[in-house]
């Protein structure tokens, strides 16, 4: 069965310029989440959307960042007015509510330049 | 209460010796007590999880150890080998809450 899917895969952009990420979570997964990870670094929460409860927004760094979700399906991070220090990897997760296990995709891989 | 500590930062074994990592928390409502394991340029994948009400479980050569009282899980590696070099996070969880990952621990196994 297909796992989670990111896309795109790589993003190069120039600093002020508006980016959005896709994440497509598994079929029937009701909990989406949102990480950022540095070069090297641990997973840094984003943003966390459980059904049609409202979103727990508590990781997102700066009002530039915001995420949305339709339903229990896709769900979009868009990063306004990019700067050099939003460089990372972001994935995505999904799990259902019982199992609670994340599965997670293979990142969007964003360089500001 | 979210506060996740997971130590040793890194970790460098020998072939065929055990891996040890421990994860302690502070939030008791916490009730799913995972270790993920991520490969260099791959996300987070799910190596073995426990509940609060069994002390350990054992999969393989990968066993995850609980403590209640003392608010800590550990995982443990028997006859580490080469292909576990990665990166190890704990995140315990509450059903239907965020998941808080611990700062993660670089394992490498010498071969």
């Amino acid at each position: 069965g297909a796992g989670v899917s990111q896309s795109p895969s790589n993003k190069v952009t120039e600093k002020g310029k508006d980016v959005e990420l896709r994440c497509d979570p598994i079929s029937g997964h009701t909990a989406l989440y949102w990480y950022r990870q540095r070069l090297g670094q641990g997973l840094e929460f984003l943003i966390y959307f459980q059904g049609n409860s409202a979103p727990d927004k508590s990781g997102l760094p700066s009002d530039r960042f915001s995420a949305e979700r339709t339903g229990e399906s896709v769900s979009t991070l868009t990063i306004q007015r990019t700067q050099q220090e939003d460089s990372a990897v972001y994935l995505c997760a999904s799990s259902s509510y019982r199992a609670e296990t994340q599965y997670f995709g293979p990142g969007t891989r964003l360089l500001v330049l | 209460q979210q506060q996740v500590k997971q130590s040793p930062q890194s970790l460098i074994v020998q072939k065929g010796g055990i891996s040890i990592i421990n994860c302690a928390y502070e939030n008791t409502a916490f009730d799913y007590f995972p270790w993920y394991q991520q490969f260099p340029g791959k996300g987070p994948a799910l190596l073995i999880a426990i509940r609060p009400d069994v002390s350990e479980k054992k999969e393989g050569r990968f066993t995850i150890s609980f403590n209640k009282s003392a608010k800590q899980f550990s995982l443990h590696i028997m006859d580490s080998q080469p292909g576990d070099s990665a990166t190890y996070f704990c995140a315990p969880k509450r059903r239907g809450f965020k998941t808080i990952f611990g700062a993660g621990t670089r394992l490498f196994v010498k071969a």
